[in-house]
């Protein structure tokens, strides 16, 4: 079936860092790929989506390239913030279905002043 | 703005005690999904409602059931909640055919004592 696998955390870097948060996944076909975010006490929020080969996704300066070949789709910023704190979830949605999300286990993020 | 809410945000109930979480959504959405999640775990689908047809889970324990009275709404019933069920309950739509990804509501964090 379907998986998704995401880099172990937690993640601890100090503000304006680089940040890379890896995920591969295992699908047939063309599936979409997502990253969500949650912030401590909240539900999940859309961060970023793509949905074929070689798409990148980005949104508030967080990046991710749909790899087809290594079936990856990590997740990239170039400098973090405090308020970036959260725990980032890799997920995929298999090709020709809107209603299956299997989400990977989760990346706690902690970024100190 | 459109949205998912979820109410109460937190609950408290009895071991044993029928308990009901309640989502509404002005999305208009086909698809509505009810997640489980545990602390520092992924989020694990219960069941879902595409349209008026329900679909539950292999694995979803008998004790929880669901109702989706009209596309606005749906509810979450517990019959009797052990303390395993302790948990953030998550919300979330989408529309199927169309746009893929899911939108969350904030969750409610049940508390079984």
């Amino acid at each position: 079936g379907d998986s998704v696998t995401q880099m172990e955390g937690p993640v601890t870097l100090s503000e304006e860092a680089f940040l890379t948060i890896n995920c591969t996944y295992t699908a047939t076909g063309y599936p979409s790929l997502f990253w969500y975010v949650q912030y401590p006490g909240e539900g999940l929020q859309l961060l970023l989506k793509a949905t074929k080969a070689d798409d990148k996704g980005s949104n508030k300066g967080f990046e991710a390239t749909y790899r087809k070949e290594t079936t990856s789709f990590h997740l990239e910023k170039g400098s973090v913030q405090v308020s970036d704190s959260a725990v980032y979830f890799c997920a995929l949605s298999p090709s020709g279905s809107a209603r299956q999300l299997t989400f990977g286990s989760g990346t706690q993020l902690t970024v100190l002043p | 703005d459109a949205m998912v809410i979820q109410n109460p945000r937190y609950q408290v109930t009895q071991f044993g005690k029928p308990v009901t979480l309640s989502c509404s959504q002005t999305l208009n959405h086909n698809v509505m999904y009810w997640y489980q999640q545990k602390s520092s775990q992924a989020p694990k689908l219960l069941f879902h409602y595409y349209d008026k047809d329900f679909n539950n889970e292999a694995d979803t324990p008998d004790n929880f059931q669901s109702r989706r009275p009209n596309t606005s709404f749906c509810f979450l019933d517990i019959r009797s909640p052990g303390l395993g069920d302790a948990a953030m309950y998550l919300c979330a739509t989408s529309r199927d055919p169309g746009p893929k990804g899911y939108t969350f509501g904030s969750g409610t964090r049940l508390t079984v004592v």
